[in-house]
Parts: C-alpha cells; sequence; structure tokens
C-alpha cells in the first residue's frame, strides 16, 4: 500500500461548484496533517493544517478520521483562483506527500 | 510575511559536476528540510536537519549528498558528482517547532537541470 493515496483527477468543475477530495495515508502513527497546494511548478504552499475535530477556513473545511487513516477537503464555492494541484501530507518530522489531485475551476 | 529564500532560481550543471543549493529559512525556525520534485512525481523528502546535525534522511540522501548550516542563516544542500537523474526541483522547507500540526514552510525552489 503507498503511504499517501490521493485520486490525480483531474476535477473539473465550474465556478461555484463544491468539490471534495479525499486522501488516504498508510502510517497510522502519523500526527500531523497538512494540506497544501501547488501550482505548476512551483513551491508548495500551505493551505491547512488538518485537526482532529475537523477545521474550517474560510470556503476549505478539512476533516481526519484516524480510524479509517483519511483526510479530506473540501471547496466551497469555487474561483479560478483555485485550479492547481492540492496535496495531502501525513507527516511529523518529515512529510509525507501525495502525488496530488489536480482541480481545474472553469468559468 | 517571512518567507523561505532560495538561490539560484535554476542552475544548470555538468553531469559529473558538484553543485551547491542555497537556502534561507524564516529566521526564527529551527528545523530544516530538502525535499525534491523530478518532473511529474511527487515532493519527496530528502533531509531534516536541527541543531547542526541531521535528524532524519530518506533513502535518497546517501552519500552523494550533504547538507550544511555554514552560518546563522544559510542552509545548503551540496550533491557531488551530480548525475543525469538528479535533475529535478529541489525545495527547502523550514518550521519553527517540531510539534504537532506544526506546518512546514516551502521556499520556491531551485530548478536542477543536469546536462
Amino acid at each position: 500500500r503507498k503511504e499517501v493515496e490521493q485520486d490525480p483527477g483531474p476535477f473539473n468543475v465550474p465556478e461555484g461548484a463544491t468539490v471534495a477530495f479525499n486522501c488516504t495515508y498508510s502510517n497510522s502513527a502519523s500526527q500531523s496533517f497538512f494540506w497544501y497546494r501547488q501550482d505548476c511548478r512551483k513551491e508548495p504552499k500551505l493551505l491547512m493544517s488538518v485537526y482532529s475535530s475537523g477545521n474550517e477556513d474560510g470556503r476549505f473545511t478539512a476533516q481526519l478520521n484516524r480510524a479509517s487513516q483519511y483526510i479530506s477537503l473540501l471547496i466551497r464555492d469555487s474561483k479560478l483562483s483555485d485550479s492547481a494541484t492540492y496535496l495531502c501530507a501525513p507527516g511529523f518530522q518529515k512529510l509525507v506527500f501525495g502525488t496530488g489531485t489536480r482541480l481545474l475551476v472553469s468559468p | 510575511e517571512p518567507e523561505v529564500t532560495q538561490t539560484p532560481s535554476h542552475q544548470v550543471t555538468q553531469m559529473g559536476q558538484e553543485v551547491i543549493l542555497r537556502c534561507v529559512p524564516i529566521s526564527n525556525h529551527l528545523y530544516f528540510y530538502w525535499y525534491r520534485q523530478i518532473l511529474g512525481q511527487k515532493v519527496e523528502f530528502l533531509v531534516s536537519f536541527y541543531n547542526n546535525e541531521i535528524s532524519e534522511k530518506s533513502e535518497i540522501f546517501d552519500d552523494q549528498f550533504s547538507v550544511e548550516r555554514p552560518d546563522g542563516s544559510n542552509f545548503t544542500l551540496k550533491i557531488r558528482s551530480t548525475k543525469l537523474e538528479d535533475s529535478a526541483m529541489y525545495f527547502c522547507a523550514s518550521s519553527e517547532e517540531q510539534r504537532t500540526n506544526q506546518p512546514q514552510h516551502f521556499g520556491d525552489g531551485t530548478r536542477l537541470s543536469i546536462l
């Protein structure tokens, strides 16, 4: 089983749509969880940390299910600028990235 | 907002040569990391560094690689005797602490092209 698995997509959605991504991880000892976004050929940029109780930051909601070892990201009211690859990253001393899920938001 | 800076943005080197990639982490951060991303592939961990020593390294980080913090601000990755397969984006990252949900912040990377 891969350390981190994500659906590569692409997810093609219209502006204003709600879209959700899931990510599963194999290391049950993972203590920290993050979502990063990566634009083409750019660095990963922190989108949000993921807390056990779930957390929200504006249009973005992250959930963690430790029992099932998956993390989710929900984006509401998608904007054109949300088009990017979304990287799930569990870890502690090192981050283990998935291949990412590509999101394309169209007008 | 403080940021991690990396130089150069693009490095072109002949196979077999040595390269040094430079990073200036965020000033109050204590933990430093190098990652790489081969074109079209995922971001991979190379090494973490704390208190002037390597705290963890991956299988990729073999004897060809070394890291150093030569002064109070720079953090460098040296690759000796470069190979074609070393061509990739190299990202430096730093974090303030190593505690739960303390995020790592990435520099904008150095694109290394080995000819």
